[in-house]
């Protein structure tokens, strides 16, 4: 069965530094779609960013850039420029697609990010 | 365009109860899944519809039941509620075809419910 660990239950950055969050996975399956969401106190989910198990190229979206190893099973989000709104947690993500159209994300057990001023 | 409505907000419920929760995915959105997040077993995985058929299931017992309607708006049912049922339900839809094969999951602000 898929897996995913965060190992940081909490990290602390200061304002305008860069941060990583860590995220290793575990399946046996050869295609399969990573996430990074930011869920903050209101409790909405919110998608960062995504890394496909073919992209040769590491994912970025804005201040957000994955740091994909594969052969490592590594996820890491990083966090360019960190901002107090940041302040959130995060969570790490993944869907095995090799089994056709069925969509069940698997979520690690966050990291709680808080930024300091 | 309006993000997915997760109705209500939070709800308070007695044991032994059930309780309804609604889901309204965004526009053209037709794959609408269900999660259920504790601060003790983190977000699993409930169950995802999609053109009014359950697709997929997660490990929970038959007291947690869903349903789609044609117009992708989904509702789950908890029956017989028990102190360990109070959780945030999150649900989450998805546009579905398209060029990339995997896509992102839009979710709502969830419903937190609490069983006393």
């Amino acid at each position: 069965a898929q897996k995913i660990t965060q190992t940081q239950p909490g990290m602390f950055v200061q304002e305008k530094e860069a941060v990583t969050l860590d995220c290793t996975y575990d399946t046996s399956d050869q295609s399969y779609g990573l996430f990074w969401y930011k869920q903050p106190s209101s409790g909405e989910m919110i998608f960062l960013i995504y890394q496909g198990s073919y992209d040769e190229q590491n994912a970025t979206e804005g201040r957000y850039s994955l740091n994909f190893q594969k052969a490592r099973k590594s996820a890491n989000l990083v966090i360019s420029a960190s901002q107090l709104g940041d302040s959130a947690m995060y969570f790490c993500a993944m869907r095995e697609t090799s089994g056709g159209s069925n969509y069940k994300l698997t979520f690690g057990k966050g990291t709680l990010l808080t930024v300091n001023p | 365009k309006a993000g997915v409505t997760q109705t209500p907000r939070y709800l308070i419920k007695t044991r032994g109860q059930q309780v309804t929760l609604s889901c309204s995915p965004i526009s053209g959105h037709r794959s609408v899944s269900w999660y259920q997040q504790t601060p003790g077993q983190g977000l699993q995985f409930l169950f995802e519809y999609f053109s009014e058929t359950q697709r997929n299931k997660g490990n929970f017992p038959g007291r947690f039941s869903g349903r789609q309607f044609s117009n992708s708006r989904s509702e789950m049912n908890v029956s017989t509620l028990e102190l360990g049922d109070s959780a945030l339900y999150l649900c989450a839809s998805r546009p579905t075809g398209g060029r990339r094969r995997d896509t992102e999951a839009f979710f709502g602000q969830g419903t937190r419910l609490t069983v006393v």
